[in-house]
């Protein structure tokens, strides 16, 4: 079993439709939590970072972390065409090491206008 | 602007050469990454450095090296030892306080390398 399970997709939704992706994970000590929008040939870029427990809110996104239910989700709202691409969770420990961030292998999105 | 460099795009090899890819960050951020990137897998981890002269193995590092001689600069080698090196190679960096290391990474746009 992988520490962390994120549902491949492809996802296609129409322009206007509210997303939501989630990944699971099984390690109770990850404390830090990231979404990552990936375009296609391109690196990731950050969209939401945050810690333990709770919401957080970005224009239309949120992230939502369940950490009694080892649950995260991103919702994007009022979704457009531009927020095609591929979106990947991740998550570490509080750690001196990089070792433990560790990634989702990635949703990837098609919103059709 | 700051960001995270890597050249070339796309890297076309013969098998049994080594081939070395660039990454240079002008964010002046202590820590670098590489991280390879296959389809349907999530990103894994290959070497990390956290401090100039200094850099340790992650994940899948077999085939790999690299080495840190200055803070912006943290080339990755990928030897005729790496069994299967065609994938999509990316490098990240990020800042280190004190300690501890739980800043978010921050990618270049990678670079395909195809060895056939």
């Amino acid at each position: 079993q992988k520490e962390v399970e994120q549902d491949p997709g492809p996802l296609s939704v129409p322009e206007g439709a509210i997303v939501s992706l989630n990944c699971t994970y099984s390690n109770s000590a990850f404390q830090y939590f990231m979404w990552y929008r990936q375009y296609s040939r391109k690196g990731p870029e950050l969209l939401m970072y945050t810690y333990s427990s709770g919401n957080k809110e970005d224009g239309r996104f949120t992230a939502q972390v369940d950490k009694s239910s080892k649950y995260i989700s991103l919702f994007i709202r009022d979704s457009q065409p531009s927020d095609s691409a591929t979106y990947l969770c991740a998550m570490r420990i509080p750690s001196g090491s990089a070792r433990q961030l560790t990634f989702g292998s990635g949703t990837q999105l098609t919103v059709l206008p | 602007d700051g960001g995270i460099t890597q050249s070339p795009k796309y890297l076309f090899r013969k098998e049994g050469q080594n081939v070395t890819l660039s990454c240079e960050q002008n964010l002046n951020h202590d820590a670098m990454y590489w991280y390879r990137q296959d389809p349907g897998q999530g990103l894994r981890l290959i070497y990390y450095s956290q401090i100039v002269n200094d850099f340790q193995k992650g994940d899948i590092a077999e085939g790999y090296s690299v080495s840190r001689e200055k803070k912006e600069s943290f080339p990755l080698t990928v030897t005729s030892a790496q069994k299967n090196p065609t994938a999509f190679y990316l490098c990240a960096s990020s800042i280190v306080t004190g300690r501890r290391n739980n800043s978010p990474l921050h990618f270049g746009n990678g670079t395909r390398l195809t060895v056939t």
